[in-house]
């Protein structure tokens, strides 16, 4: 049972270049999320899932993209990255809606766009 | 629009203290609170979660209150030890809006030998 992994763990991008993050869970859930962690910012929503087939947008979702094709994968996309898409990425899963169960969060992904 | 401030932003304490972490929120219209720790390069660990009912929730050396009405939260660690030095989150999941669950910016907590 690995819970949630993220891949890639590191990647460094220029500007303009797109790219996939891909979130995995083993833990059945159907809830997952994207955030992004930055200095002096806290964590903040990208988008998240309500379930296979489902996406909806959180605080931050301009520039990035999701889908969630299968249950236990969420797809994060940058169509063209800029500079202030340098971030730590997280994922995150749970079983239940917010509100009744924890999430279990991803080791992240530190991306750097040049 | 929901804010959470968590204070101190840092801190340092020698083994053995007890200590509490501080969370305040400006909308008390919250499902729940939840606290958090993060490990350098890692990602975050949840500790407690409490329902908008409840007034507290305890794991072991960690206790955490809950005053919604103030907008307040704490999280008591006691008998400190080294390898709780982390950085401590507080988030609240908010009613309605698509800010979902909405994160402090931590307390980073130096536990010295």
């Amino acid at each position: 049972n690995a819970g949630v992994t993220q891949t890639p763990k590191f990647r460094v991008l220029k500007t303009g270049q797109s790219m996939t993050l891909l979130c995995a869970q083993d833990m059945n859930h159907e809830y997952m999320y994207w955030y992004r962690q930055d200095p002096g910012m806290g964590l903040r929503l990208i988008h998240y899932s309500v379930g296979e087939g489902t996406t909806a947008k959180g605080e931050v979702p301009d520039g990035y993209n999701v889908s969630r094709l299968k249950k236990q994968n969420f797809l994060l996309g940058l169509e063209s990255a800029a500079p202030s898409q340098t971030s730590v990425y997280f994922c995150a899963s749970s079983s239940l809606g917010l509100g009744q169960e924890t999430q279990y969060f991803g080791p992240g992904t530190r991306l750097l766009v040049l | 629009k929901q804010e959470v401030t968590q204070i101190p932003a840092a801190l340092s304490v020698p083994e053995g203290e007890n200590l509490v972490l501080n969370c305040s929120f400006t909308d008390s219209a919250i499902y729940n609170l939840q606290w958090f720790r993060q490990d350098p390069g890692k990602g975050l660990t949840s500790l407690l979660l409490i329902q908008s009912s409840q007034r507290e929730q305890t794991s072991g050396r960690l206790n955490a209150s809950l005053d919604k009405s103030s907008g307040r939260s704490t999280l008591y660690i006691a008998a400190s030890q080294p390898g709780d030095s982390a950085t401590y989150l507080c988030a609240v999941e908010t009613q309605g809006g698509s800010e979902k669950l909405v994160f402090g910016k931590g307390t980073k907590l130096t536990v010295n030998p």
